[in-house]
């Protein structure tokens, strides 16, 4: 079992429609929780991380995290065709980010 | 967010030559950073841990001789890729830990370097 684990996709969303990118995790002592987006041939960059469980917004972005479900959410809503990236999935474990594969998330106008 | 710079972006050398990357973060001190790995269509693969001051910290199967890595300063890491093959042809990316309120830190990454072997 992998240690973060995605949806490869790639996923497929009309231009205004709801984007839902998930995201499971093995380790449950995990506690810290984030969301890149990489565009192809850049590094990633930090979209948002989350600490607790619940919701945490961030304009059109929503993080979900349920620790006793080892699972992680990202929304996107009002979906743009600049937001067709892949999206990466990462969790703290002892000081080290470890990420899942990525979700390629492709939104069409 | 924070600026973490990464030098050269693309380089491309001849096999059996050694490259050198730079990772510095510009307008924060890192006392921790960390060097990825990303073929086409994967995902980041951690090489190493860089903590100022002492010996980088490698992860299974990645070759320390290969990759040197050295974390002199709290704002410049480095990453030696010695005695290229077109094998370790990829992008390789750092990133440095900010900490930031509250509970964690926030890792930020430089812009990555395309590593091209001929």
């Amino acid at each position: 079992q992998k240690e973060v684990e995605q949806n490869s996709g790639p996923l497929s969303v009309p231009e205004g429609a709801i984007a839902s990118l998930n995201c499971t995790y093995s380790d449950r002592g995990s506690q810290s929780f984030f969301w890149y987006r990489q565009y192809s041939g850049k590094s990633p960059e930090l979209i948002m991380f989350i600490y607790s469980n619940g919701d945490k917004e961030d304009g059109r972005f929503t993080a979900q995290l349920n620790k006793a479900s080892q699972y992680v959410s990202l929304l996107i809503r009002d979906s743009q065709p600049s937001d067709s990236a892949t999206y990466l999935c990462a969790v703290r474990r002892g000081g080290k980010l470890i990420f899942g594969q990525g979700t390629e998330l492709s939104v069409k106008p | 967010g924070a600026v973490v710079s990464q030098h050269p972006s693309r380089v491309i050398c001849k096999s059996g030559t050694s490259v050198k990357i730079e990772c510095r973060s510009l307008d924060f001190q890192a006392t921790t950073m960390f060097w990825y790995r990303q073929f086409p269509k994967k995902s980041l693969m951690l090489m190493a841990t860089s903590n100022e001051g002492s010996k980088a910290t490698y992860e299974q199967g990645v070759e320390k001789d290969k990759f040197l890595i050295n974390h002199a300063s709290l704002t410049l890491s480095t990453l030696t890729v010695t005695s290229a093959h077109p094998e370790d042809s990829s992008f390789y990316i750092c990133s440095a830990l900010r900490a930031s309120g509250g509970a964690g830190t926030e890792a930020f990454f430089g812009q990555g370097t395309r590593l091209t072997v001929v």
